[in-house]
């Protein structure tokens, strides 16, 4: 069965302060590794991961993936109140169709002033 | 970019009515339409893929004869909640992909909150 786990499930932290989220995964073909950032509604999007190693930035954001270890980090620096929310990871399969994501439970992220 | 509408946001109905939601692909098209729902302070589940022209595919548990999935056009998935139940009461979410795009990923509409009383 596939799986995708977060950690930690929730996180309180200061303002100004660095925080890594973790995402680890056991899914057959293996296609790509997202992440989202979830606030009152839809999940919006912040990267697709395919490639080990390959760090991918947006502004304070970044992430990466290892393929070997499957699993990936998502970073997060210096912290805002705005970047409060609960960080999706999902994984997306090969297979020739469309397969849907698997999502983790998330990682309720909460900066404090 | 690539937008999905899903309407109503919102919608509050009465034990065994049935709820029709919409998610539409504004400026791409969708051969595939995915339906999640999401409990509070949970993950996304996956409950169909939509598939135009064809049959929906179901996930493991989940009723189809109680979740409707429509996807007539290259554009419309429709997801109908059959004689909805409070147990039924979630949040519903589709999302679609733009395979013109090949490094964004999915794009998900707004969700639609259902409370059945």
């Amino acid at each position: 069965e596939d799986k995708v786990v977060q950690s930690p499930l929730s996180l309180v932290v200061h303002e100004g302060d660095t925080v890594t989220l973790n995402c680890s995964y056991e899914v057959t073909n293996f296609r790509s590794l997202l992440w989202y950032k979830q606030e009152k509604k839809a999940p919006t999007f912040l990267f697709m991961l395919t490639s080990s190693g390959i760090e991918k930035k947006s502004g304070r954001l970044s992430s990466i993936l290892d393929k070997k270890e499957l699993f990936s980090i998502l970073n997060i620096t210096a912290t805002q109140t705005g970047d409060s929310a609960v960080y999706l990871c999902a994984v997306e399969k090969s297979g020739g169709g469309a397969d849907g994501l698997t999502f983790g439970k998330g990682t309720h992220l909460i900066i404090q002033p | 970019g690539a937008v999905v509408s899903q309407h109503p946001s919102r919608v509050i109905c009465k034990s065994g009515t049935s709820v029709k939601i919409e998610c539409r692909s504004l400026d791409f098209q969708a051969t595939t339409m995915f339906w999640y729902r999401q409990f509070p302070k949970k993950s996304l589940m996956l409950m169909a893929t939509s598939n135009e022209g064809s049959k929906a595919t179901y996930e493991q548990g989940v009723e189809k004869d109680k979740f409707l999935i429509n996807h007539a056009s290259l554009t419309l998935s429709t997801l109908t909640v059959t004689s909805a139940h409070p147990e039924d009461s979630s949040f519903y979410i589709c999302s679609a992909r733009d395979g013109r795009i090949t490094n964004y990923g999915y794009t998900f509409g707004s969700g639609t909150r259902l409370t059945v009383v």
